[in-house]
C-alpha cells in the first residue's frame, strides 16, 4: 500500500515565525487533505488539496502530485497553532492512509 | 448544516467486553469511515460504509464490526476487547464513497480497555 511520511516529526517555533511541513507519498494519489490535531483530539480540516495550491489565511499548501509531495506553510504562527498536524491521503482503489503527523509547539 | 457527532465522548471497558460507538454523519453525506487512533500514532483506518454496505477494510480483525443505518449514521461494534483496543475512535462522513471527497471527523470517542 502506499507509504506516507511527514518532516519534520517535532517543530518548536517562537510566536510570529513561519514554518513549512512536509508530506512524501510513495504512489499517486486522488486525495490529499491536510488536518490539524488539538489537544482534545478533534481533526479538523485546514486544505483538500490533491493538486495545486490553496490558501487560507495565514495557511497555505502546495501539492505537486507528479512528484509525490505536498508541503503547509504556516506564516506568523501563533501559540493556538500548537497542535499536531496530520496528512492524509487516497490513491485510487486503497484506504485512506494518514501520516505519522508533525507535533508543532509554538512558545509565547 | 450539522457536523459529525460521535457518542459516547469517552468510556472504560474492561478485558473480553463488547462495545459500540455511535457515529452521525454530516447532513447530505451517505458515506461513513472509522478509524482508531492510538496514542501518539496517526488514526488507522478500520473499515468504511457507503450506503449501507461494507466498502473496505483495514487491516483488523473480524472482531471489529460495523452498520450503517438509512438514515447514514454508523455504529462501531468491538467484542471481545483487548488492551490494545485502548485507544481514540474517530469517525469521518464524506459526501460520497470512492474517496473522491473531503473527509470531515467527529470529535471522537475515547476508549479505555482495562
Amino acid at each position: 500500500g502506499i507509504q506516507v511520511e511527514q518532516s519534520p516529526p517535532d517543530l518548536i517555533l517562537q510566536e510570529g515565525a513561519n514554518s513549512t511541513l512536509r508530506c512524501n507519498f510513495s504512489d499517486s494519489v486522488n486525495n490529499l487533505q491536510w488536518f490539524h490535531q488539538n489537544p482534545w483530539g478533534q481533526l479538523i480540516n485546514l486544505f483538500y488539496i490533491p493538486s495545486g495550491t490553496k490558501q487560507n489565511g495565514r495557511l497555505s499548501a502546495t501539492t505537486v502530485a507528479t512528484e509525490r509531495y505536498s508541503l503547509l506553510y504556516i506564516s506568523s504562527s501563533q501559540t493556538t497553532d500548537s497542535g499536531v498536524y496530520f496528512c492524509a491521503v487516497l490513491s485510487y482503489g486503497q484506504n485512506f492512509v494518514f501520516g505519522p503527523g508533525t507535533r508543532l509547539s509554538v512558545l509565547p | 448544516e450539522t457536523g459529525v457527532t460521535q457518542s459516547p465522548t469517552h468510556l472504560i471497558k474492561t478485558r473480553g467486553q463488547q462495545v459500540t460507538l455511535r457515529c452521525s454523519s454530516q447532513s447530505g453525506h451517505n458515506t461513513v469511515s472509522w478509524y482508531q487512533q492510538a496514542l501518539g500514532q496517526g488514526p488507522q483506518f478500520i473499515f468504511q460504509y457507503y450506503r449501507e454496505e461494507e466498502n473496505g477494510r483495514g487491516n483488523f480483525p473480524p472482531r471489529f464490526s460495523g452498520l450503517q443505518f438509512p438514515n447514514y449514521s454508523s455504529e462501531l461494534n468491538v467484542n471481545a476487547l483487548e488492551l490494545d483496543d485502548s485507544a481514540l475512535y474517530l469517525c469521518a462522513s464524506s459526501l460520497d464513497g470512492g474517496g473522491m471527497y473531503e473527509q470531515f471527523f467527529g470529535p471522537g470517542t475515547r476508549l479505555t480497555v482495562l
